[in-house]
């Protein structure tokens, strides 16, 4: 199974920060790479699928980039309704396999 | 509205079965590849298994810790997704979620609101 490991577990930032979370696979998925935020009791809403594409209604403050191995997920100007939590997920092969999630918190 | 909505959760004694459901409405679900994922209190995010559109062959995969004791099925004249499970174990407490499979996103871009399961004696 691809591994996928997300860094950092959690994070502290302030409103109107730039806040950027990592997510490596354990090996090369090409682009298949989705972000999702999760807030407590919720289910996970779609930010970003195949590395870099903004799902639809998400704000343009969500940016996703990244091939291979190695992604990044970046906020730009981290608002309120953004503390949650993140995790990435591949869809290169089955099992599809989720990284352990980063909790974004209030500074 | 495009919608999953779960149903079926509850508590269950080990080794017992549950059948859980999702409706969908608002797309094409005939068309659609569909997925459950679950959740374990405080923990990540973990893919049951999929279910592919009876037009790319119906055919299913599930994660190795279900493989074996877990169904998916899907009736698309009810618009209707299944989860049976069976021989239930205590790690199988989750959340459970039914998502579309998106094929061109590659991504799961709906969700449904999710139903708790619980394997307690």
């Amino acid at each position: 199974d691809i591994q996928m490991t997300q860094s950092p577990s959690s994070l502290s930032a302030s409103v109107g920060d730039r806040v950027t979370i990592t997510c490596r696979a354990s090996q090369s998925i090409g682009s298949y790479l989705s972000w999702y935020q999760q807030k407590p009791g919720k289910a996970p809403k779609l930010l970003i699928y195949v590395a870099s594409n903004l799902q639809a209604g998400v704000p343009s403050r969500f940016s996703g980039s990244g091939s291979g191995t190695d992604f990044t997920l970046t906020i730009s100007g981290l608002q309120p309704e953004d503390f949650a939590t993140y995790c990435c997920q591949q869809s290169y092969t089955t099992p599809r396999t989720f990284g352990q999630g980063t909790k974004v918190e209030i500074k | 509205e495009v919608q999953l909505v779960e149903s079926g959760g509850g508590l269950v004694k080990p080794g017992g079965s549950l059948r859980l459901s999702c409706a969908a409405s608002g797309f094409t679900f005939s068309n659609a590849w569909m997925s459950w994922v679950r959740q374990a209190p405080g923990k990540g995010l973990e893919w049951v298994g999929r279910i592919k559109s009876k037009a790319d062959t119906g055919t299913t995969d599930y994660a190795a810790p279900v493989k074996g004791r877990f169904t998916i099925s899907r009736d698309d004249s009810k618009n209707t997704l299944y989860l049976q499970m069976n021989s239930l174990k205590t790690e199988d407490t989750a959340v459970y979620y039914c998502t579309t499979d998106s094929m061109d996103r590659r991504a799961f871009d709906i969700w449904g609101q999710g139903t708790m399961v619980t394997v307690s004696s």
